[in-house]
């Protein structure tokens, strides 16, 4: 069985650092590119990033681009979201899913609050 | 790529054939996706390719379409069938739709 599991989120200050997880299970990691797509508050999904399957390779949204960091280790079978210089508009909860185009499996997610 | 979904907000019966609208800001080559999330939950793929049924998903559900303008329909609804819809787009980068809520009448 797929599994995605993320960690990591919580309150942080606009400006400030914080670091996402997803830990991965139930398939092949390394098979996958992978991705980060986060949700406002009683808002729609956006797409914030995506990485290739060995890591050589990484897509961001304009908004996160030089901000947010997407990276991987695929002998851990870890994604993982760098995310500085946070913004209240960066408050969301984040999913990690398979990235396809479309997205076929997704996390739980993880919720991040931006906010002094 | 804009993606305009519609109704926003659906109210149906319990075996009602109930039928959401996706429409892009151009020509997508079928490269879209429909999402159901309910309450709480994360996001679960239901069709891809415009009208692939992702494994595990009931039959009642299919989507259709080509061009611009796509749907997902439900063919008889049940009242697991409670959820917002999402559409995505990805035939370049990628963009989702606002979301149809679906409630039962």
């Amino acid at each position: 069985e797929v599994q995605l599991v993320e960690s990591g989120g919580g309150l942080v200050q606009p400006g400030r650092s914080l670091k996402l997880s997803c830990a991965a299970s139930g398939f092949t990691f390394s098979d996958y590119y992978m991705a980060w797509v986060r949700q406002a508050p009683t808002k729609g999904l956006e797409w914030v990033a995506s990485i290739s399957y060995d890591g050589g390779s990484t897509y961001y949204r304009d908004s996160v681009k030089g901000r947010f960091t997407i990276s991987r280790d695929n002998a851990k079978s870890s994604l993982y979201l760098q995310m500085d210089s946070l913004r209240s508009e960066d408050t969301a909860t984040y999913y990690c899913t398979t990235d396809k185009a479309h997205f076929d499996y997704w996390g739980q997610g993880v919720m991040v609050t931006v906010s002094s | 790529i804009q993606m305009t979904q519609s109704p926003s907000l659906l109210s149906a019966s319990v075996g009602d054939r109930v039928t959401l609208s996706c429409k892009a800001g151009q020509n997508i080559n079928n490269y879209l996706a429909w999402y159901q999330q309910k309450l709480g939950e994360a996001p679960k793929l239901l069709i891809y390719n415009a009208n692939s049924l992702q494994t595990g998903i009931p039959s009642r559900f299919s989507g259709s379409g080509s061009g611009t303008d796509y749907t997902l329909t439900i063919s008889s609804l049940q009242p697991e069938d409670v959820a917002t819809y999402f559409c995505q787009q990805y035939n370049s980068w990628t963009t989702f739709g606002a979301g149809t809520k679906l409630e039962l009448k």
